[in-house]
């Protein structure tokens, strides 16, 4: 079993939807859980981060964090073709160095 | 925002050939920088970690012979793959860290590295 789960997809979804990405994970010693966007061929960036379990927005991006479930969800609201991306989750912990573990990406399709 | 430079962005090379591969933290001094590789449609596999000035701490299954990596200055770090096999071919990925984590960790472009 993977330490983190993400479904690849890929996710198409009409231009102004609300879009869901979510990740599982197995380790519960994770306390830092972060979202990153990768465009093609190019190095992730980072959307947000969450510190232990609770919901974080940012403009059109909430993340949120169910520590009980190990369970990690991206929203976007309002969703662009400029949003089409591969979204990726990674966790970390502090014992571990705070070396990111990240979920294999989640392909999104913005249409216009 | 700060950036990461990473050289070359693609390189194709002859089996039993090395390469080397440069990450620069470009407007800040990186404390420590990783390298990951990451095949098509899988997660990001974090490779090494390198601390300026010390040697790099392989993740589990790493060769640290083929896979050899140098953070000689807080603005730079090099990966080089020694007699590169076809099974190498991959693309590799860098980030760098600054004060003030994980804001302030950020990722190269990448290289996609081609082994015939």
């Amino acid at each position: 079993q993977k330490e983190v789960e993400q479904d690849p997809g890929p996710l198409s979804v009409p231009e102004g939807a609300i879009v869901s990405l979510n990740c599982t994970y197995s380790n519960s010693a994770f306390q830092y859980f972060m979202w990153y966007r990768q465009y093609s061929r190019k190095g992730p960036e980072l959307l947000m981060y969450t510190y232990s379990s609770g919901n974080k927005e940012d403009g059109r991006f909430t993340a949120q964090v169910d520590k009980s479930s190990k369970y990690i969800s991206l929203f976007i609201r309002d969703s662009q073709p400029s949003d089409s991306a591969t979204y990726l989750c990674a966790m970390s912990a502090t014992e571990y160095g705070n070396k990111l573990v990240f979920g294999a990406g989640t392909i999104l399709r913005v249409k216009s | 925002g700060a950036v990461v430079s990473q050289h070359p962005s693609r390189v194709i090379c002859k089996s039993g050939t090395s390469v080397k591969i440069e990450c620069r933290s470009l407007d800040f001094q990186a404390t420590t920088m990783f390298w990951y590789r990451q095949f098509p449609k899988q997660s990001l596999m974090l490779m090494a970690t390198s601390n300026e000035g010390s040697k790099a701490t392989y993740e589990q299954g790493v060769e640290k012979d083929k896979f050899l990596i140098n953070h000689a200055s807080l603005t730079l770090s090099t990966l080089t793959v020694t007699s590169a096999h076809p099974e190498d071919s991959s693309f590799y990925i860098c980030s760098a860290g600054g004060q003030g984590w994980p804001e302030k960790l950020f990722f190269g472009s990448g290289t996609q590295l081609s082994v015939l």
